[in-house]
């Protein structure tokens, strides 16, 4: 049983198009995350969710717009897709007081 | 200002060899740092949590406060210990502030 799942894994999209990136965790937590990984690894935190409520947004450009539609999931949603926008966005979640935060694998976007 | 700073991009040892992943931080609270590893083609995973003071395949890390640091350490490194470690700091119940990662290359 994955804990944390992402779909898709691997998405290949132009310019100016609109994407999406869905994340499911079955693990009861109630706080979820999206992370950028850019090409020189680096992990930066994008948003952070608490029981379906935006705690954290890391001034992401708002053509980036999460959505929660109930505890387990929190999606990602981003119009109008530039170059820079290339990276690997990870999900993860944990529970409130919790002191680990559990990953999914990873979507790997390629804007072209 | 909150920050994890690993300052080494790569490191390369010899099986056997010890090993040591430095991470220092900085944070006006009181730090709760994290360990992760991504093991080639893996998901990011908890490695070791400094409040737990435990050993992890080996692994152990210490919070030095007066130093700000919380280094990574394993007496004989071994092949399989080849990932990419990220040193990670609790800032807040929602928000974990990553190091920007050091590759390590456990080599034959």
């Amino acid at each position: 049983d994955t804990a944390v799942s992402q779909t898709p894994k691997y998405l290949v999209t132009q310019m100016g198009n609109d994407k999406s990136i869905k994340c499911e965790q079955n693990l009861g937590h109630d706080t979820m995350y999206w992370y950028k990984q850019d090409s020189k690894k680096f992990l930066k935190i994008m948003f952070s969710y608490n029981n379906k409520e935006l705690i954290i947004n890391e001034t992401v450009p708002n053509r980036f717009s999460p959505k929660s539609p109930d505890k387990a999931h929190l999606n990602l949603h981003i119009n109008s897709l530039e170059l820079g926008d290339s990276a690997v966005y990870f999900c993860a979640s944990s529970s409130t007081g919790g002191t680990e935060a559990f990953f999914g694998q990873g979507t790997r976007l390629t804007v072209v | 200002a909150q920050r994890v700073t690993q300052p080494e991009k790569l490191l390369s040892v010899f099986k056997g060899a010890p090993v040591e992943l430095k991470c220092n931080y900085s944070y006006s609270g009181s730090p709760e740092l994290f360990w992760y590893v991504q093991y080639s083609r893996q998901r990011l995973q908890l490695l070791l949590r400094h409040i737990s003071r435990e050993s992890i395949k080996g692994f152990t890390a210490d919070l030095n406060k007066g130093e700000t640091s919380f280094h990574l350490k394993k007496p004989f490194a071994q092949e399989e210990d080849s990932a990419m470690y990220y040193c990670a700091l609790s800032v807040g119940t929602y928000k974990y502030i990553f190091g920007t990662g050091t590759r390590l290359k456990v080599l034959a």
